[in-house]
């Protein structure tokens, strides 16, 4: 098994572009998150997804958006980039189950310039 | 509002010395506390967890300590090994909203806590 899997691992983007930020996973998981982490600060939840077709607002979801269309893919998309989203995004899945465990993927590094 | 918080932003212990790393919470409803391990350049990865109803888990060298009245939680690495060295994070999930109903297993995260463990 590979896990949550994200590509790409870093990317540099202008101000004003746009990129999506892919998210797989092969166990199975109902429910999928995104976060984001900044220097010093623990990851904020950006959107969550219960299942195929249903996806929920995070703490920071203003400038994303996502979809899901299947049960492994979770993608994140970033509209009209800004340096405020310089940051690492983390995705991850679980099971809903407790104690709620989540398995991230390995990250991808962000800058806006 | 910061739900979840490590105030401590670092820690440097010796190898084969106790690492105590500590969780403070605000929100009563919380109902498992987990905690976090992320290498540079890596995902988080779980270390341990704990629910509310208990107010210790152990499991090898880490163990968990809940007290609810003071709202705050430990994680304790004994013996500590240079291989311990990284972030380490506390989160918590809340209980769900109403019978029948769930949390999706959201997890709100403390700041993180450096460990350093040297040789």
């Amino acid at each position: 098994n590979a896990g949550v899997t994200q590509t790409p691992k870093f990317r540099i983007l202008k101000i004003g572009q746009s990129m999506t930020l892919q998210c797989t996973q092969d166990m199975n998981h109902n429910y999928m998150y995104w976060y984001r982490q900044d220097p010093g600060m623990g990851l904020k939840l950006i959107y969550y997804s219960v299942g195929a077709g249903i996806t929920d607002k995070g703490e920071v979801p203003n400038g994303y958006n996502v979809s899901r269309s299947t049960t492994e893919d979770f993608p994140l998309r970033l509209e009209l980039a800004a340096p405020s989203q310089t940051s690492v995004y983390f995705c991850a899945s679980s099971n809903g189950e407790p104690p709620y465990e989540q398995y991230f993927g390995p990250g991808t590094r962000l800058t806006v310039t | 509002d910061q739900q979840v918080k490590q105030n401590s932003p670092s820690l440097s212990v010796q190898e084969g010395r106790i690492s105590i790393l500590n969780c403070d919470y605000t929100n009563s409803m919380f109902d498992y506390f987990l905690w976090y391990k992320k290498y540079p350049a890596e995902g988080p990865t779980f270390l341990i967890s704990i629910s509310s109803i208990k107010d210790k888990n152990e499991d090898g060298r880490f163990t968990v300590f809940l007290n609810k009245s003071a709202k705050h939680l430990s994680l304790h690495i004994v013996p500590s090994q240079p291989g311990d060295s990284a972030v380490y994070f506390c989160a918590a999930s809340p209980i769900p909203s109403n019978a029948g109903g769930t949390s999706y297993g959201k997890l709100t995260f403390g700041q993180g806590t450096i460990l350093t463990v040297h040789p």
